[in-house]
């Protein structure tokens, strides 16, 4: 069964720090996403990648960065964290293919006060 | 641009009613249609997918191009089926050979005893 490791379930940061949300996933899939949830606006795409240091801006990049420097692990970067970016935080993967699922992670929750 | 669109937030059935939770899209291309659930402090996971055809836990969703729609549909309606349900759409990126899937708001369905 693919499982899709997200490093924390909670964190809580002060605005202006960097964050880091590590993602890993252990089925050797090509694509990996990283979306934010919120209530109202469901699965808003951030960032995605499809092969080890290729990203391609999502819906919503401003504020983010993504790091992939390994096929393994997706990294999505707060570079100076926001009140605004408090939110649900969900990784996921799928193999390269049109019909391919994705699989997503149990989530981080972010809060940054 | 690539949409989808869940028109109701909520949705409240009584167990053993039918339940419809509608979807529609906006793409140019041929589509890829994906039911995603969420229940209660778990992760999100693939329900169905369009080019499977399979009915998965009494679900099943129809594919209407003409009026763009993937309406999820159950004839009888289970208290374990109240959950957050997404309708997604996976379009092709081509500059980078990758898809990438677009998740509407989401419904919320419950249950009533």
């Amino acid at each position: 069964d693919v499982k899709v490791t997200q490093s924390s379930r909670y964190l809580v940061k002060r605005t202006g720090e960097k964050v880091f949300l590590e993602c890993v996933q252990d089925m050797d899939h090509e694509n990996m996403f990283w979306y934010r949830q919120d209530p109202g606006l469901g699965l808003r795409l951030i960032y995605f990648s499809y092969d080890v240091k290729m990203k391609e801006k999502g819906d919503i990049p401003e504020g983010y960065s993504v790091s992939r420097e390994k096929k393994e692990r997706f990294s999505l970067i707060l570079e100076s964290a926001s009140t605004n970016q408090t939110s649900m935080y969900l990784c996921a993967s799928s193999l390269l293919g049109f019909y391919s699922p994705l699989h997503f992670g149990n989530g981080t929750r972010l809060t940054v006060t | 641009a690539q949409r989808v669109t869940q028109p109701e937030k909520l949705l409240s059935v009584f167990k053993g009613a039918p339940v419809e939770l509608k979807c529609n899209y906006s793409y140019s291309g041929s589509p890829e249609l994906f039911w995603y659930v969420q229940y209660s402090r778990q992760r999100l996971q693939l329900l169905l997918r369009h080019i499977s055809r399979e009915s998965i836990k009494g679900f099943t969703a129809d594919l209407n191009k003409g009026e763009t729609s993937f309406h999820l549909k159950k004839p009888f309606a289970q208290e374990e089926d109240s959950a957050m349900y997404y309708c997604a759409l996976k379009t092709r990126i081509t500059q980078g050979g990758s898809e990438k899937l677009v998740f509407g708001k989401g419904t919320k369905l419950t249950v009533n005893p």
